[in-house]
This record gives structure tokens, sequence and C-alpha cells, in this order.
């Protein structure tokens, strides 16, 4: 099945430094890719959708200034959280689609659990 | 936003038992899906269900959909310890293209062994 795979893992950052999370997709070619943030013992919220070569579209209430977005490849999909907040301790999770064919599925990371000290 | 509802939040049962979670959304929908999740893991597909098909099944889960109330449960039989996590659904709403999957607020499952 379509692997996508996600680094770090774990990160721990201070707080007004930026992190980057790399999101990859392993053995297809991911035309739209998606990054949600799930909070503890909450659902998945979708923050923002990017197609590759275009500007990400941000679900109201992301600042897209703070959570950049890059899909620079069919395969690759960076959020970068900048000037990062206590409050943006998180687990974010990115999901990809393989836009050939009639797939229907979304394939998803395993994640990336953001702390903010 | 969010699009499904689950129903109930949380759940307790006993090993053996059966448990059913059920779902409501708000627009019409291509397909939903159902999907589990560890305590601090990753998610795990476990079954998608067409808007023109209105029951599936994958061994001890049996998936149902009435498009007419807007709803799905997903039914697991003979819990085990192991069947403990977060189950959620998702819609989507049209497909494929750029849309994403829109998660509905989850149930916290609890088998007691």
């Amino acid at each position: 099945g379509a692997v996508v795979s996600q680094h770090p893992s774990r990160v721990i950052c201070k707080s007004g430094t930026s992190v980057k999370i790399e999101c990859r997709s392993l053995d297809f070619q991911a035309t739209t890719m998606f990054w949600y943030r799930q909070f503890p013992k909450q659902s998945l919220m979708l923050m923002a959708t990017s197609n590759e070569g275009s500007k990400a579209t941000y679900e109201q209430g992301v600042e897209k200034d703070k959570f950049l977005i890059n899909h620079a490849s069919l395969t690759l999909s960076t959020l970068t959280v900048t000037s990062a907040h206590p409050e943006d301790s998180s687990f974010y999770i990115c999901s990809a689609r393989d836009g050939r064919g009639s797939s229907y599925e979304q394939y998803f990371g395993p994640g990336t659990r953001l702390t903010v000290t | 936003s969010q699009q499904g509802e689950e129903d109930p939040q949380a759940l307790s049962i006993q090993e053996g038992e059966n448990a059913t979670m059920n779902c409501s959304y708000k627009t019409s929908i291509n397909n939903l899906q159902w999907y589990r999740q560890n305590s601090g893991r990753g998610l795990v597909h476990l079954i998608l269900i067409r808007s023109n098909e209105r029951e599936k099944h994958s061994g001890r889960l049996r998936v149902t959909l009435d498009t007419s109330k807007k709803s799905s449960s997903l039914l697991i039989t003979a819990s085990r310890a192991a069947d403990t996590a977060s189950y959620f659904c998702a819609t989507l709403v049209y497909a494929p293209g750029n849309t994403p999957l829109v998660f509905g607020k989850g149930t916290r499952l609890s088998v007691i062994a």
C-alpha cells in the first residue's frame, strides 16, 4: 500500500524558534497534500491543502504567515511553524492523495508531535 | 470545520461485547471512511463506504450508511482489549481532486479485559 512518512516524529523546541516538518510520499506521486493538526483528546482539524507547484489553501483561522507550507515536488511537502509558541504544541499529521486514477483514499503519515517550551 | 459528529463521545465495554459508534454529517458526500487511532499514534484506515453503498463488512467490523439520514454506524463485534482506541469517521464531500477528508470528533472506546 501507499506509504507516507513524516520527519521528525517528535520535536521539542524553544518558544520563538521555527520548526520544519517534512512529509514524503514514498511510493506514489502526491498531487495533493493536506496538513492536519490534532490537540490532545480532540479530532483532526484541517489546516491547509497544498497542490504541487502552487500556493497552499489555508483553512479559516490558520495563519499562512505562521504555518508556511511548501509543496515543491510530487513527493515532498514541508510545514514550517515559524516563531513557535507553547500554544502551537500539537500533533501535526500530513496526508497525501495520489491524483492519478480513481483512488479516493488519502494516505496518512504517522504524525509529528511538536512541543514548544 | 468538522463535518461529522460521533456519538457517543466515549464508550466503555467489556471484552467480548459489541461496540457501536455512530456518525452524523451535514452535507451530501461521495464516501465516508472510518479510522482508528491509538493514543498518541497515527491513523489506521479501517473501511471506506461509498454513497451508493448501504453496508460493508471487514472482519469484525460492520459499517452502515444511511444517506437519507446522513448517518453512519461502525459496529465492532466480539471486542478485544486491543480494540481500545479512538475511532473517527471522515467524509469526502466530492471526489477526488483536492478536496480533503473532514473528520468528526471521534469516539473513545475502552474495552475492559
